[in-house]
């Protein structure tokens, strides 16, 4: 049980363009979701938070007209990075968690975007 | 802001030996997680502390939770190949919240 999946799980696109990752919570309802990006060979660094119905909370640093999160349904929040640059390249990981599964986090597998 | 800092960044092993990774925070926290993440892959979670002084063991690996709350640590004992990988302590965002800060990891290679 607690199964996140993502979607996809590699993407590359042309720098300018948007793009948009998928983190769905597959057997449970997930009350929040959050948003990491990770650079080679370092730590996680949360980008938002989310939950469902209401508007994602940014952490410092991170633009939030750029990332745009969309919560819809308890198994659903989306990420979309606007107007790519190369920069924007990492791993991005989400992960979920509800009250009735306990304290850690479930995380997807991730999605290495890659931005030319 | 709150940190966290793990020691060693990186680790070699002899398959068979001892692993120790130390994990640090700027801040008390109310409870510690331990996530372990293969190449290529996703965190896992291993463990959460909570009290002052607690011991926990899952069959090779002992976690502990200082007196302080401020740090923390994880031991493997006789490592395996399938030790392989980046193990990070986490503890939650100060402030409280169901956010976490994650440590900056140590990443543990076994070889044969």
């Amino acid at each position: 049980g607690a199964v996140v999946s993502q979607h996809p799980s590699r993407v590359i696109c042309k720098s300018g363009t948007s793009v948009k990752i998928e983190c769905r919570s597959l057997d449970f309802q997930a009350t929040t979701m959050f948003w990491y990006r990770q650079f080679p060979k370092q730590s996680l660094m949360l980008m938002a938070t989310s939950n469902e119905g209401s508007k994602a909370t940014y952490e410092q640093g991170v633009e939030k007209d750029k990332f745009l999160i969309n919560h819809a349904s308890l198994t659903l929040s989306t990420l979309t990075v606007t107007s790519a640059h190369p920069e924007d390249s990492s791993f991005y990981i989400c992960s979920a968690r509800t009250p009735g599964l306990g304290i850690e986090q479930y995380f997807g597998p991730g999605t290495r975007l890659t931005v030319t | 802001g709150q940190q966290v800092m793990q020691i060693p960044q990186y680790q070699h092993v002899q398959e068979g030996e001892d692993f120790t990774t130390y994990c640090n925070s700027s801040t008390t926290l109310s409870n510690i997680q331990w996530y372990k993440q293969r190449p290529g892959g996703h965190p896992v979670f291993l463990i959460q502390l909570v009290k002052s002084g607690e011991v926990k063991k899952q069959k090779r690996l002992t976690f502990q939770f200082g007196e302080a709350k401020k740090n923390s640590s994880l031991h493997i004992t006789a490592t395996q190949t399938t030790d392989v990988g980046t193990y990070f302590c986490a503890g939650p965002f100060t402030g409280g919240g169901n956010k976490l800060t994650f440590g900056t990891g140590t990443q543990l290679k076994v070889e044969l």
